[in-house]
């Protein structure tokens, strides 16, 4: 069975970078039948998708077009993980973050069907 | 912030069907997959349908999914205290490059 756990801070500075891990059990940060994802949710803007990471005899990386300039999503092969941080936090920053795995199979995908439990991030002084 | 466009709410009694509508465009909805997530009161969202209208192993047959150009939609039939919850949709967006989400329907169950 296929876990994702989540840890970082729940509290972040403004204008300091906000970094979180998900640590995946059952299955391999470097699958070529997957992708790794961060997901944001807030009452203001909803569900939104960050970006994601995935291995295809290289690495890929996708941000979402909003926050490209300020965003980082890192596979860990040592530990089978994978990171995202945030640069230049502001109050807009302040979510649930939920990382999630995507999954495919002979091409086709079978959506994110296997999340984090989510980490509430707030950004304040 | 959300592309896809889904009502706020929508309702029903026991045994009742609601149906869900998602409304895109091409480069979204119109020329890509459609998942929809069921989100519990203070859970993750958890992937209901896949590719349009398949359910992943264990998602009863009461939620099917369904598409027409630029809009899908969701139909819960035999509506359960159990279903109450928020729904979203999702699809990839080819101008975007990357995923979309709806703005969410909470279906309550009267």
């Amino acid at each position: 069975q296929v876990q994702l756990q989540q840890s970082g801070p729940g509290l972040v500075t403004p204008w300091q970078p906000l970094s979180l891990t998900c640590a995946i059990s059952g299955d391999s940060v470097s699958s070529n039948s997957a992708t790794w994802n961060w997901i944001r949710q807030s009452p203001s803007r909803g569900l939104e998708w960050l970006g994601r990471t995935y291995y295809r005899s290289k690495w890929y990386y996708e941000y979402e077009v909003s926050v490209k300039s300020r965003i980082t999503i890192n596979p860990d092969t040592s530990k089978n993980q994978f990171s995202l941080q945030l640069t230049s936090v502001t109050l807009e920053d302040t979510a649930v973050y939920y990382c999630a795995r995507e999954t495919y199979s002979s091409g086709a995908n079978f959506g994110m069907d296997v999340w984090g439990q989510g980490t509430t991030v707030t950004v304040s002084s | 912030q959300s592309v896809l466009t889904q009502p706020p709410s929508a309702s029903g009694t026991p045994g009742q069907g609601v149906t869900i509508s998602c409304s895109g465009r091409s480069s979204n909805v119109g020329n890509n997959y459609v998942y929809w997530y069921q989100q519990l009161p203070g859970t993750a969202p958890k992937l209901l349908i896949y590719r349009n209208n398949q359910r992943p192993s264990g998602v009863p047959d009461r939620f099917s999914g369904s598409y027409s150009g630029t809009s899908a939609s969701l139909a819960i039939s035999g509506l359960r205290s159990e279903d109450e919850a928020d729904y979203y949709c999702a699809a990839w967006d080819g101008s975007l490059s990357g995923y979309v989400f709806g703005t969410g329907t909470k279906v309550t169950v009267l």
